[in-house]
């Protein structure tokens, strides 16, 4: 089946360790992105990327790094920089393009403990 | 700046009954506008997709329109069931970022059996 595979589906984080993501897709896709969601708000676009090996920042970057060494690879590793980052983390991927459709994997929440 | 609004925040009908939901934007400068269905604690399924330049799209129960122009689209649902209970969440792609979706903070239905 086509999708995009999110994992760990939970993880527990102690305070001052980097934690790494797993989004890996299997749609052929170009482009692929980061959201963070928080209980109220909007999905909010951490990184994204357009094609293998560049990625832009988006609107809430700071205490966030990716890599795209892959096509169907982006994963997002959350630094102890990051003040808060107790999230439910939701990756996409789509075709490159102004039109085209988003598709979601199934979220890593993410706790600091 | 582009935002996106969904109202209302909270809705609770009984089953059977046809339902909108609302989503309104600020900038009409958008490709399209996505309706996307996520249930607790899940990622998000994309509902329908409209383009900027189509008026309607339809899936089974569901009808999104878009007026671009006054910046609103609507979701319709016929004969609602309990299994559509969900967070129904909008969002649109900006002109201009073409790899960057805005969403609303959503609308929480529950049908009532």
């Amino acid at each position: 089946d086509g999708g995009i595979t999110q994992s760990p589906k939970y993880l527990f984080r102690k305070e001052g360790q980097n934690v790494t993501l797993s989004c890996e897709q299997n749609l052929n896709h170009d482009a692929m992105y980061w959201y963070r969601q928080d209980p109220g708000q909007g999905l909010r676009l951490i990184y994204y990327s357009q094609i293998v090996n560049d990625f832009q920042k988006g609107d809430i970057a700071e205490g966030y790094s990716v890599s795209r060494e892959k096509k169907e690879s982006f994963p997002l590793t959350v630094t102890s920089a990051q003040k808060n980052p107790t999230a439910f983390y939701l990756c996409a991927s789509s075709w490159r393009g102004s039109y085209t459709e988003a598709f979601f994997g199934q979220g890593t929440r993410l706790t600091v403990v | 700046k582009q935002e996106v609004t969904q109202i209302p925040a909270a809705l609770s009908v009984p089953e059977g009954e046809n339902l909108v939901l609302n989503c309104s934007f600020t900038d009409s400068a958008i490709y399209n506008l996505q309706w996307f269905r996520q249930d607790p604690g899940k990622g998000l399924t994309s509902l329908l997709l409209i383009q900027s330049s189509q008026r309607e799209q339809t899936s089974g129960r569901l009808n999104a329109s878009l007026d671009k122009s006054s910046g609103r689209s609507t979701l319709y649902i016929a004969a609602s069931q309990p299994g559509d209970s969900a967070t129904y969440l909008c969002a649109v792609r900006p002109g201009g970022a073409t790899n960057k979706l805005i969403f609303g903070t959503g609308t929480l239905l529950a049908v009532q059996p």
